[in-house]
């Protein structure tokens, strides 16, 4: 079975400080792509950064990076120069190169703190 | 470009009942996948239509179904409400092949 493990339920930072939130997966494909989703209290589902799994390099959207480890099954995301609207409930979602099922991890609530 | 968009925002049934929810994606978007988000359960995939017709459907019981129409809205249908069924009901829509689900805003859905 696949899954999605984010063993943090919470995580908090304070504003401008960096934080990394952790997310493992267990598959046995070999091709696939890895996100993580930020939903804020509005609940809309928001993309923060993609990853094929294919590309060694790690993906980089501005104060958003990842570490991929595929080796490891390991996708963390580093926030850097933490904002108070980055508070929210992040999600890592794993997806299959074949299909279209979205599958997600239980979520990490991130606080950030002034 | 308009995001997703899902109709209605919230919606009380009564057990029993029946109740259609509808999502319109991003334009051009040809796939439209559905969530169900539950704080027991998390988030989970109903299913996925492509150019009408349905790629991918999860582990749900016969009384969720859903459909997509010519234009690409999508609707899904939940008959026989139960308790269990309150959830926040996300819709999701992307390019063909692309990874990219783009969410719409949900519809709350609550269960008397």
């Amino acid at each position: 079975a696949q899954t999605v493990t984010q063993s943090q339920p919470e995580m908090s930072v304070q504003e401008a400080e960096t934080v990394t939130l952790s997310c493992t997966y267990d598959t046995s494909e070999s091709d696939y792509y890895l996100f993580w989703y930020k939903q804020p209290p509005s609940r809309q589902m928001i993309l923060v950064i993609r990853q094929e799994a294919y590309k060694q390099q790690n993906a980089t959207e501005n104060r958003f990076s990842v570490n991929f480890q595929k080796a490891a099954k390991s996708f963390s995301l580093k926030i850097s120069d933490s904002q108070l609207g980055d508070a929210a409930m992040y999600f890592c979602a794993f997806r299959p190169a074949n299909t279209d099922k979205l599958i997600f991890g239980t979520g990490t609530r991130l606080q950030v703190f002034p | 470009k308009a995001g997703v968009t899902q109709t209605p925002r919230y919606l009380i049934k009564t057990r029993g009942q029946q109740v259609t929810l509808s999502c319109s994606p991003i334009s051009g978007h040809r796939s439209v996948s559905w969530y169900q988000q539950t704080p027991g359960q998390g988030l989970q995939f109903l299913f996925e239509y492509f150019s009408e017709t349905q790629r991918n459907k999860g582990n749900f019981p016969g009384r969720f179904s859903g459909r997509q129409f010519s234009n690409s809205r999508s609707e899904m249908n939940v008959s026989t409400l139960e308790l269990g069924d309150s959830a926040l009901y996300l819709c999701a829509s992307s390019l063909a092949g692309q990874g990219i689900r783009y969410f719409g805003p949900g519809t709350r859905l609550t269960v008397t």
